[in-house]
Protein backbone atom coordinates (compact mmCIF):
# COMPACT_ATOMS: atom_id res chain seq x y z
CA UNK A 1 0.00 0.00 0.00
CA UNK A 2 0.84 3.31 -0.65
CA UNK A 3 -0.04 6.79 0.56
CA UNK A 4 0.82 10.51 0.57
CA UNK A 5 0.67 13.78 2.86
CA UNK A 6 0.88 17.08 1.64
CA UNK A 7 1.15 19.15 4.76
CA UNK A 8 -0.25 22.47 3.80
CA UNK A 9 -3.66 22.58 1.91
CA UNK A 10 -2.43 26.81 0.92
CA UNK A 11 1.03 28.33 0.78
CA UNK A 12 1.01 31.70 0.26
CA UNK A 13 4.05 33.71 -0.37
CA UNK A 14 5.33 36.91 -1.58
CA UNK A 15 7.11 37.06 -5.44
CA UNK A 16 10.58 37.02 -5.24
CA UNK A 17 10.86 34.94 -1.70
CA UNK A 18 11.40 31.02 -1.63
CA UNK A 19 8.85 28.53 -1.86
CA UNK A 20 8.76 24.96 0.54
CA UNK A 21 5.68 22.48 0.01
CA UNK A 22 5.65 19.86 2.06
CA UNK A 23 4.98 16.46 1.23
CA UNK A 24 5.46 12.83 3.12
CA UNK A 25 4.52 9.54 1.67
CA UNK A 26 4.61 6.13 2.50
CA UNK A 27 5.25 3.00 0.04
CA UNK A 28 5.73 -0.92 0.42
CA UNK A 29 7.75 -0.62 -2.14
CA UNK A 30 11.08 1.48 -3.39
CA UNK A 31 8.84 4.44 -4.78
CA UNK A 32 8.96 6.89 -7.28
CA UNK A 33 8.16 9.75 -6.85
CA UNK A 34 6.85 12.65 -9.02
CA UNK A 35 5.81 16.76 -8.36
CA UNK A 36 2.90 17.43 -11.05
CA UNK A 37 1.54 21.08 -11.50
CA UNK A 38 -2.18 22.03 -12.28
CA UNK A 39 -2.58 25.36 -13.56
CA UNK A 40 -6.57 26.25 -13.23
CA UNK A 41 -8.42 23.95 -16.09
CA UNK A 42 -5.50 22.09 -17.35
CA UNK A 43 -4.50 19.03 -17.22
CA UNK A 44 -0.95 18.12 -14.77
CA UNK A 45 2.39 19.24 -16.26
CA UNK A 46 5.45 17.04 -14.27
CA UNK A 47 7.62 19.42 -12.30
CA UNK A 48 10.73 16.35 -11.85
CA UNK A 49 10.89 12.82 -10.23
CA UNK A 50 12.95 10.79 -8.21
CA UNK A 51 13.72 7.79 -9.29
CA UNK A 52 16.35 6.31 -6.65
CA UNK A 53 19.58 8.47 -8.13
CA UNK A 54 20.56 11.52 -6.80
CA UNK A 55 18.77 12.49 -3.75
CA UNK A 56 18.45 16.10 -5.22
CA UNK A 57 16.03 16.42 -8.02
CA UNK A 58 15.81 19.15 -10.24
CA UNK A 59 13.56 20.39 -12.02
CA UNK A 60 11.47 22.36 -14.91
CA UNK A 61 11.39 26.11 -14.02
CA UNK A 62 13.67 26.42 -11.10
CA UNK A 63 12.14 24.56 -8.96
CA UNK A 64 14.04 21.13 -7.18
CA UNK A 65 13.20 18.44 -4.04
CA UNK A 66 14.67 16.05 -2.19
CA UNK A 67 14.50 12.82 -1.16
CA UNK A 68 14.87 11.67 2.44
CA UNK A 69 14.19 7.76 3.05
CA UNK A 70 14.82 8.38 6.90
CA UNK A 71 12.23 10.94 7.00
CA UNK A 72 9.58 9.80 4.25
CA UNK A 73 9.55 13.30 2.95
CA UNK A 74 10.02 14.73 -0.98
CA UNK A 75 9.09 18.67 0.06
CA UNK A 76 9.48 20.81 -3.02
CA UNK A 77 11.51 23.89 -2.65
CA UNK A 78 12.16 27.18 -5.38
CA UNK A 79 14.77 29.67 -4.32
CA UNK A 80 12.18 32.59 -5.36
CA UNK A 81 8.57 32.68 -6.19
CA UNK A 82 7.44 34.08 -9.41
CA UNK A 83 3.81 34.74 -9.92
CA UNK A 84 3.20 32.74 -12.61
CA UNK A 85 4.02 29.66 -10.25
CA UNK A 86 0.77 30.05 -8.65
CA UNK A 87 -1.24 26.88 -9.07
CA UNK A 88 -2.04 23.56 -7.11
CA UNK A 89 1.09 21.14 -7.02
CA UNK A 90 0.87 17.42 -6.32
CA UNK A 91 2.81 14.77 -5.14
CA UNK A 92 2.78 11.43 -5.93
CA UNK A 93 4.05 8.28 -5.69
CA UNK A 94 4.34 4.79 -7.64
CA UNK A 95 5.06 1.54 -6.57
CA UNK A 96 6.20 0.84 -10.37
CA UNK A 97 5.78 -2.47 -9.27
CA UNK A 98 4.09 -4.12 -12.35
CA UNK A 99 1.86 -1.29 -12.74
CA UNK A 100 1.08 2.67 -13.07
CA UNK A 101 -1.06 3.28 -10.90
CA UNK A 102 -0.47 6.67 -8.89
CA UNK A 103 -1.35 7.68 -5.31
CA UNK A 104 -2.03 11.46 -4.98
CA UNK A 105 -1.59 14.02 -1.79
CA UNK A 106 -4.75 16.45 -1.62
CA UNK A 107 -2.90 19.14 -3.65
CA UNK A 108 -1.09 22.28 -2.18
CA UNK A 109 -2.81 25.72 -3.49
CA UNK A 110 -0.08 28.17 -3.93
CA UNK A 111 -0.60 31.82 -4.19
CA UNK A 112 2.19 34.19 -5.09
CA UNK A 113 1.55 37.61 -3.62
CA UNK A 114 3.09 40.21 -6.16
CA UNK B 1 6.12 14.60 -31.22
CA UNK B 2 2.19 15.11 -29.55
CA UNK B 3 1.48 14.84 -25.94
CA UNK B 4 -1.97 13.04 -24.45
CA UNK B 5 -4.77 13.60 -26.36
CA UNK B 6 -8.25 13.55 -24.99
CA UNK B 7 -11.73 14.24 -26.49
CA UNK B 8 -13.71 15.79 -26.15
CA UNK B 9 -13.06 18.26 -23.86
CA UNK B 10 -16.02 19.61 -22.12
CA UNK B 11 -19.45 17.92 -21.64
CA UNK B 12 -22.82 18.10 -20.32
CA UNK B 13 -25.17 14.85 -20.06
CA UNK B 14 -27.93 14.39 -18.44
CA UNK B 15 -28.67 11.55 -14.93
CA UNK B 16 -29.19 8.09 -16.57
CA UNK B 17 -27.10 8.66 -19.73
CA UNK B 18 -24.17 7.22 -20.16
CA UNK B 19 -20.93 9.26 -21.48
CA UNK B 20 -17.39 7.60 -23.49
CA UNK B 21 -14.30 9.45 -23.18
CA UNK B 22 -11.81 8.75 -25.57
CA UNK B 23 -7.79 8.93 -25.28
CA UNK B 24 -4.84 8.95 -27.65
CA UNK B 25 -1.33 8.36 -25.81
CA UNK B 26 1.67 9.70 -27.09
CA UNK B 27 3.37 7.75 -29.82
CA UNK B 28 5.01 4.59 -28.56
CA UNK B 29 3.56 4.44 -25.20
CA UNK B 30 1.57 1.11 -24.07
CA UNK B 31 0.57 2.00 -20.52
CA UNK B 32 -2.71 3.95 -20.28
CA UNK B 33 -4.20 5.35 -16.82
CA UNK B 34 -7.38 7.16 -16.14
CA UNK B 35 -7.93 9.07 -12.87
CA UNK B 36 -11.34 11.30 -11.38
CA UNK B 37 -10.79 14.16 -10.36
CA UNK B 38 -13.39 16.08 -7.65
CA UNK B 39 -12.99 18.88 -5.75
CA UNK B 40 -14.17 16.76 -2.87
CA UNK B 41 -11.70 13.20 -3.65
CA UNK B 42 -9.20 14.95 -5.03
CA UNK B 43 -7.50 12.62 -7.85
CA UNK B 44 -8.41 9.21 -7.83
CA UNK B 45 -7.10 6.34 -10.36
CA UNK B 46 -9.93 4.79 -12.32
CA UNK B 47 -8.02 2.05 -14.11
CA UNK B 48 -4.86 1.37 -15.71
CA UNK B 49 -4.29 -0.52 -19.38
CA UNK B 50 -1.58 -2.34 -21.18
CA UNK B 51 -1.60 -3.92 -24.39
CA UNK B 52 -5.29 -4.21 -24.49
CA UNK B 53 -5.45 -5.63 -20.71
CA UNK B 54 -6.56 -4.13 -17.25
CA UNK B 55 -3.44 -4.38 -15.17
CA UNK B 56 -4.84 -2.91 -12.15
CA UNK B 57 -8.09 -0.90 -11.49
CA UNK B 58 -9.17 2.00 -8.50
CA UNK B 59 -11.97 1.50 -6.49
CA UNK B 60 -15.03 2.54 -8.54
CA UNK B 61 -18.42 0.50 -9.04
CA UNK B 62 -18.95 -1.30 -11.84
CA UNK B 63 -20.67 1.64 -14.29
CA UNK B 64 -17.14 3.01 -15.21
CA UNK B 65 -15.46 0.72 -17.41
CA UNK B 66 -12.12 0.64 -20.37
CA UNK B 67 -10.95 -0.47 -22.90
CA UNK B 68 -7.90 -0.25 -24.67
CA UNK B 69 -7.36 -1.04 -28.61
CA UNK B 70 -4.77 -2.44 -30.35
CA UNK B 71 -3.42 0.98 -31.47
CA UNK B 72 -2.80 2.18 -27.73
CA UNK B 73 -5.77 4.68 -27.98
CA UNK B 74 -8.34 4.21 -24.98
CA UNK B 75 -11.60 4.85 -23.78
CA UNK B 76 -13.89 5.10 -20.70
CA UNK B 77 -16.97 4.58 -20.66
CA UNK B 78 -19.80 5.42 -17.57
CA UNK B 79 -23.28 4.30 -17.13
CA UNK B 80 -26.28 5.89 -15.39
CA UNK B 81 -24.61 8.91 -15.07
CA UNK B 82 -24.98 10.11 -11.64
CA UNK B 83 -24.93 13.98 -10.29
CA UNK B 84 -21.66 12.97 -8.51
CA UNK B 85 -20.01 11.75 -11.44
CA UNK B 86 -19.43 15.27 -12.81
CA UNK B 87 -15.44 15.74 -12.70
CA UNK B 88 -12.70 16.36 -14.58
CA UNK B 89 -11.47 13.02 -16.60
CA UNK B 90 -7.39 12.69 -16.81
CA UNK B 91 -6.02 10.33 -18.84
CA UNK B 92 -2.18 9.65 -18.71
CA UNK B 93 -0.19 7.49 -20.59
CA UNK B 94 3.47 6.13 -20.19
CA UNK B 95 5.58 3.73 -22.15
CA UNK B 96 6.40 0.31 -21.62
CA UNK B 97 6.78 -1.77 -18.61
CA UNK B 98 5.74 -0.79 -15.34
CA UNK B 99 9.23 0.20 -13.77
CA UNK B 100 10.61 2.57 -11.69
CA UNK B 101 11.52 5.60 -12.84
CA UNK B 102 8.92 5.62 -15.65
CA UNK B 103 7.92 9.25 -16.15
CA UNK B 104 3.54 9.21 -16.89
CA UNK B 105 2.73 12.07 -19.28
CA UNK B 106 -1.03 13.84 -18.80
CA UNK B 107 -3.71 15.18 -21.06
CA UNK B 108 -5.54 17.96 -20.88
CA UNK B 109 -8.63 16.57 -19.17
CA UNK B 110 -12.19 15.58 -20.12
CA UNK B 111 -14.78 17.91 -18.06
CA UNK B 112 -17.65 16.44 -17.84
CA UNK B 113 -21.29 17.94 -15.79
CA UNK B 114 -24.20 15.79 -15.07
CA UNK B 115 -27.33 18.06 -14.86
Amino acid sequence: AQSVTQLDSHVSVSEGTPVLLRCNYSSSYSPSLFWYVQHPNKGLQLLLKYTSAATLVKGINGFEAEFKKSETSFHLTKPSAHMSDAAEYFCVVSSGAGSYQLTFGKGTKLSVIP
Amino acid sequence: KAGVTQTPRYLIKTRGQQVTLSCSPISGHRSVSWYQQTPGQGLQFLFEYFSETQRNKGNFPGRFSGRQFSNSRSEMNVSTLELGDSALYLCASSPGTATSGNTIYFGEGSWLTVV
